[in-house]
């Protein structure tokens, strides 16, 4: 089975600063994709990001990036000019793409706080 | 409309009561989700329907919870008998079919309180 673990439940970062969020994951699927969402306090969540896994090329998205370690199964979300409104909880998730379904696996979230 | 609609955003109810959470998703999405979001945790799954069929239901914690989707549209998650630890938000999601899209849009959940 998937797992997906985030093992930073908190984090904080003055505004205009990076800050990086961790996220490794376990499977033995080589097809495979990798999101990072974000659930702000109102409680709706958003995709920031994804990544597939065959492209050996790091996602970005304006100020989000990623460093996606196939090897090490390792998936690290990047914020540059942290801003506040990135204060959210993100969650990592999994989604493999075999056997035609997509079932999404979603990690415990790490809390970001941004600080101005 | 053009999201997810979750109905009802809020649902107080009594230990051993049944209760009925609708999602409405977007239009043209074959793919619906739910998920089980506790306080302070990450979404956990339920099940998954791919059109009117469900998938994946391997996350549904015990037969007091069945969910449906009759007409390939709307979904109706049920849960019978309901006990103190199944408060939580449950959330609602639609995507696409296939790999090539993976974005998951999501409602903004109901809240279920068990007394």
């Amino acid at each position: 089975a998937q797992t997906v673990t985030q093992s930073q439940p908190e984090m904080s970062v003055q505004e205009a600063e990076t800050v990086t969020l961790s996220c490794t994951y376990d499977t033995s699927e080589n097809n495979y994709y990798l999101f990072w969402y974000k659930q702000p306090p109102s409680r709706q969540m958003i995709l920031v990001i994804r990544q597939e896994a065959y492209k050996q090329q790091n996602a970005t998205e304006n100020r989000f990036s990623v460093n996606f370690q196939k090897a090490a199964k390792s998936f690290s979300l990047k914020i540059s000019d942290s801003q506040l409104g990135d204060t959210a909880m993100y969650f990592c998730a999994f989604m493999k793409t075999s056997s035609g379904t997509y079932k999404y696996i979603f990690g415990t979230g790490t809390r970001l706080k941004v600080l101005a | 409309g053009a999201g997810v609609s979750q109905t009802p955003s809020n649902k107080v109810t009594e230990k051993g009561k049944y209760v009925e959470l609708r999602c409405d998703p977007i239009s043209g999405h074959t793919a619906l989700y739910w998920y089980r979001q506790s306080l302070g945790q990450g979404p956990e799954f339920l099940i998954y329907f791919q059109g009117t069929g469900a998938a994946d239901d391997s996350g549904l914690p015990n037969d007091r919870f069945f969910a449906v989707r009759p007409e390939g549209s709307v979904s109706t998650l049920k849960i019978q008998r309901t006990e103190r630890g199944d408060s939580a938000v449950y959330l609602c999601a639609s995507s696409l079919t296939g790999p090539y899209t993976g974005e998951l849009f999501f409602g903004e959940g109901s809240r279920l309180t068990v007394l």
